[in-house]
């Protein structure tokens, strides 16, 4: 069946790039059908979506972290993967990884598989 | 971006309770808007996409009913594990953005 696990470092220093990992497994990353994406949540602000990414390597960034927001895609390994920098303490969060259906045009739909998220404190 | 109000922000029912959340758009986002339910601890789960489809797997006491700017799910039958946050999410434009929540719980 169909899982995301996210990997990375749980604390991060500010001011410092935050890195995840999201392995999938069950369905190729390079499926024309799926993008993949990062979505963060907060207890202040709720559910935000970062990111997202197709098997070509086209991107979708939200406009509030373009400047700091990188995602990129291993087809070898099955995964893709986040960095965020010059985090301040606005960027702790639990951090998930997601696929997005894509039915051939227009935007990224519904978010139907979702790793267990990873708490990422930012700290010195 | 496009904002997403749901209401109300919290509510307490019974087992066997029906149950309507509403979401409101800040513009017409045609069909485009999922509902997923957030157990504490876990992740989102997808519950209803394009605004009425039932996702594989998930109860039929679940529907979702709306077009443009207003939507609403419903839970026929409230059970012990719907007992969650509900969320909702429009996928019409960049960037997707979520309603702030509905905390569903015990009376």
């Amino acid at each position: 069946q169909v899982q995301l696990q996210e990997s990375g470092p749980g604390l991060v220093k500010p001011s410092e790039t935050l890195s995840l990992t999201c392995t999938v497994s069950g369905v190729s990353i390079s499926s024309t059908t799926f993008y993949w994406g990062w979505i963060r949540q907060t207890p202040g602000k709720g559910l935000e979506w970062i990111g997202t990414i197709y098997y070509t390597g086209s991107t979708y960034y939200n406009p509030s972290l373009t400047s700091r927001v990188t995602v990129s895609i291993d087809m070898s390994k099955n995964q893709f993967s986040l960095k965020v920098t010059s985090v301040t303490a606005a960027d702790t969060a639990v951090y998930y990884c997601a696929r997005q259906y894509f039915y051939g045009s227009g935007s990224p739909r519904e978010m139907d598989y979702w790793g267990q998220g990873t708490l990422v404190t930012v700290s010195s | 971006d496009i904002q997403m109000t749901q209401s109300p922000s919290s509510l307490s029912a019974s087992v066997g309770d029906r149950v309507t959340i509403t979401c409101r758009a800040s513009q017409s986002i045609r069909s485009y808007l999922n509902w997923y339910r957030q157990k504490p601890g876990k992740a989102p789960q997808l519950l209803i996409y394009a605004a009425s489809g039932l996702q594989s797997g998930v109860p039929s006491r679940f529907s979702g009913r709306g077009s443009g700017t207003d939507f609403t799910l419903t839970i026929s039958s409230l059970q012990p594990e719907d007992f969650a946050t509900y969320y909702c999410q429009q996928s019409y434009t960049i960037p997707p953005t979520f309603g702030g929540g509905t905390k569903v719980d015990i009376k």
